[in-house]
């Protein structure tokens, strides 16, 4: 089956040591997103990528950088986590932009300590 | 003013009745709507999109959107223990460049 893929599902990291989250997929979708989700809100667009043309939201800090070597996946590095980094990380792929369904992997927990 | 808003909840639903669950948006040049449903600790899953007015069905689930009065709603028929999660409401916003625009959420409760 056709899928978004998250690895890891959960990661622990301390303070300030760089962490990065994966995400792949196999519906061959041009538009890859990264979300970060805390707890009772809203997923937050953090960035978001139409094949190779990388779109940073303006409120994303600088600490969020991203990745995509190739169609099929895409890559969130932190820098140096915060404690208040703690979230779920949402990949989120679809065929093209605004219109169009979003389908989401299964997150990624990030604990930091 | 929230771009997208929805009741918090909790909205409690005896099984075997209707679930109606609300959302209103600010941006009156949206043309895509989407609801989610999120179980706790999981990720979003996509249960329904709906870009004209009226309403869409599909199984048990019936989307309704009223542009003139920027509402959108998810009717939920024959409400199943299983239904019981959050469900959000997402609207393609020209606020922020065709974005999706995410709503909190409705926290949804089945009662068997």
């Amino acid at each position: 089956d056709a899928m978004v893929i998250q690895n890891p599902r959960y990661q622990v990291t301390q303070f300030g040591k760089p962490v990065t989250l994966s995400c792949s997929q196999t519906l061959n979708h041009n538009v890859m997103y990264w979300y970060q989700q805390k707890s009772s809100q809203a997923p937050k667009l953090l960035f978001h990528y139409y094949d190779k043309d990388f779109n940073n939201e303006a409120d994303t800090p600088d600490n969020f950088q991203s990745r995509r070597p190739n169609t099929s996946f895409c890559f969130l590095d932190i820098r140096s986590p915060g404690l208040g980094d703690a979230a779920m990380y949402l990949c989120a792929t679809s065929k093209g932009w605004g219109a169009y369904e979003q389908y989401f992997g299964p997150g990624t927990r990030l604990t930091v300590t | 003013q929230k771009e997208v808003e929805q009741n918090s909840g909790p909205l409690s639903v005896p099984e075997g009745a209707i679930a109606s669950l609300n959302c209103t948006y600010s941006d009156r040049g949206s043309q895509s709507f989407f609801w989610y449903r999120q179980y706790s600790g999981k990720s979003p899953e996509l249960i329904m999109s709906i870009y004209s007015n009226g309403d869409k069905e599909d199984g048990r689930f019936t989307a309704q959107l009223n542009k003139a009065s920027q509402y959108v709603s998810l009717l939920i028929r024959d409400s199943q223990p299983s239904d019981s999660a959050t469900y959000l409401c997402a609207v393609e916003s020209n606020f922020g460049n065709e974005k999706l625009t995410f709503g909190t959420g409705t926290r949804l409760t089945i009662i068997p």
